[in-house]
């Protein structure tokens, strides 16, 4: 079983609505989780990190965090043609200082 | 977000020759490194795990005789692909980490190509 697993997509959305990404993972020692943005030939940045249950927002983007349920979100209201790329969720193992990649869902917002 | 530099973005060699791949981080110090790679369209492919003055942890599948990491300092993670061959060419990305738990920061990343 795969340590991070998400839809790979392509997820398409129309310019303006809302994307929605899911992510889970499957080791319960897993305490804090990421959503890195990868541009097709670039190397990922990161948006979003969080740490706690509940909701995190910056700009337009919020994740979200079920540890019970072990799945991690990411919206991104307002979508626009740029934010068109693959999405990576990546958790992190404290305990072994494990740092995991899902496979990335591919997200297309239509102008 | 915190900088870091990887070096070269792009290199080819020829196969049986060593090449060498450089990650710094310009403005933190990075007491964890993570070595990548990502073949296209396919996901990141953690390779290595390197604290700072130890030797790296290898993931199961990966040759530590092959691919060398070196973290010898706080800045600064190398990473030498040995006698490389035509299969080991892709893109390797390194990323850096100030503590466990934090956000960790991507380089460039290297696109390798052995002819």
């Amino acid at each position: 079983q795969k340590e991070v697993e998400q839809n790979s997509g392509p997820l398409s959305v129309p310019e303006g609505a809302i994307a929605s990404l899911n992510c889970t993972y499957s080791d319960r020692v897993s305490q804090s989780f990421f959503w890195y943005r990868q541009y097709s030939g670039k190397s990922p940045e990161l948006i979003m990190s969080i740490y706690s249950n509940g909701d995190k927002e910056d700009g337009r983007f919020t994740a979200q965090l079920n540890k019970a349920s072990q799945y991690v979100s990411l919206l991104i209201r307002d979508s626009q043609p740029s934010d068109s790329a693959t999405y990576l969720c990546a958790v992190n193992l404290y305990n072994f200082n494990k740092f995991y990649f899902g496979s990335g869902t591919k997200l297309n917002v239509k102008p | 977000g915190a900088v870091v530099s990887q070096h070269p973005s792009r290199v080819i060699c020829k196969s049986g020759t060593s090449v060498k791949i450089e990650c710094r981080s310009l403005d933190f110090q990075a007491t964890t490194m993570f070595w990548y790679r990502q073949f296209p369209k396919k996901s990141l492919m953690l390779m290595a795990t390197s604290n700072e003055g130890s030797k790296a942890t290898y993931e199961q599948g990966v040759e530590k005789d092959k691919f060398l990491i070196n973290h010898a300092s706080l800045t600064l993670s190398t990473l030498t692909v040995t006698s490389a061959h035509p299969e080991d060419s892709s893109f390797y990305i390194c990323s850096a980490r100030g503590g466990v738990g934090t956000e960790a920061f991507f380089g460039q990343g290297t696109r390798l190509t052995v002819v």
